[in-house]
């Protein structure tokens, strides 16, 4: 079974940083991208960025450059999320897809992880 | 900057009903790059149609999608109590590679 396991949810501060982690199962890692999207409260999906674990080739979406970074631990068929510097702006479910840019679909999707930023 | 958007905002109906979902994009996109997906309460999205047409696997055939260019529809032939869900469309294209549309609830009436 094809399956994305990601972290548990985080409370934090502003001005910390956090990196959450997203592993693949059931099939060949480095032959998929890996998306990531961000949904908050009560609002609907937003594309983030996207990577390819077999060689880290990563594209990020222009309202989401600069401000995380995404990377790829292909031994350990794990992805990452990650922010130097939280907001609380940054409060929101993030969740993780496997992408198939030949046909254009994430699936499947992670469990998703909650990230809250307060002071 | 490709822009997708969904009408309506929410639609209202009863089980055994057609639920018709519009996805209207600001340029035009291949259908094979069209997508859909659920999302319930609580969970995270499901991949229903790619392709802008093809069913993925496991999706009843109550499902369906067309269209092509900068217009595409979901189409739920008869709604089951399970169905009532957000429904949001995705494209991969030009800057930025991928949008997705801003969704539509479908709930009971």
């Amino acid at each position: 079974e094809v399956q994305l396991v990601q972290s548990g949810a985080e409370v934090k501060k502003p001005g910390e940083s956090l990196k959450i982690s997203c592993k693949g199962s059931g099939y060949s890692f480095t032959s998929y991208w890996i998306g990531w999207v961000r949904q908050m409260p009560g609002k609907g999906l937003e594309w983030m960025g996207i990577i390819y674990p077999g060689d880290s080739d990563t594209r990020y979406s222009p309202s989401f450059q600069g401000q995380v970074t995404i990377s790829a631990d292909k031994s350990i068929s794990t992805a990452y999320l990650q922010w130097s510097s939280l907001k609380a702006s940054d409060t929101a479910m993030y969740y993780c897809a496997r992408y198939n840019p030949d046909w254009n679909w994430f699936d499947p999707w992670g469990q998703g992880t909650l990230v809250t930023v307060s002071s | 900057e490709i822009v997708l958007t969904q009408s309506p905002g929410t639609l209202s109906l009863s089980p055994g009903e057609r639920a018709t979902l519009s996805c209207r994009a600001s340029q035009s996109v291949s259908s094979s790059y069209l997508a859909w997906y659920q999302q319930k309460p609580g969970q995270a999205p499901r991949l229903l149609i790619y392709g802008a047409s093809s069913r993925a696997t496991g999706i009843p055939d109550r499902f369906s999608g067309s269209g092509s260019g900068t217009d595409f529809t979901l189409t739920i032939s008869r709604l089951e109590p399970e169905d009532f869900a957000v429904y949001y469309c995705q494209q991969y294209g030009s800057s930025p590679l991928l949008t997705f549309g801003g969704g539509t609830k479908v709930e009971i009436k």
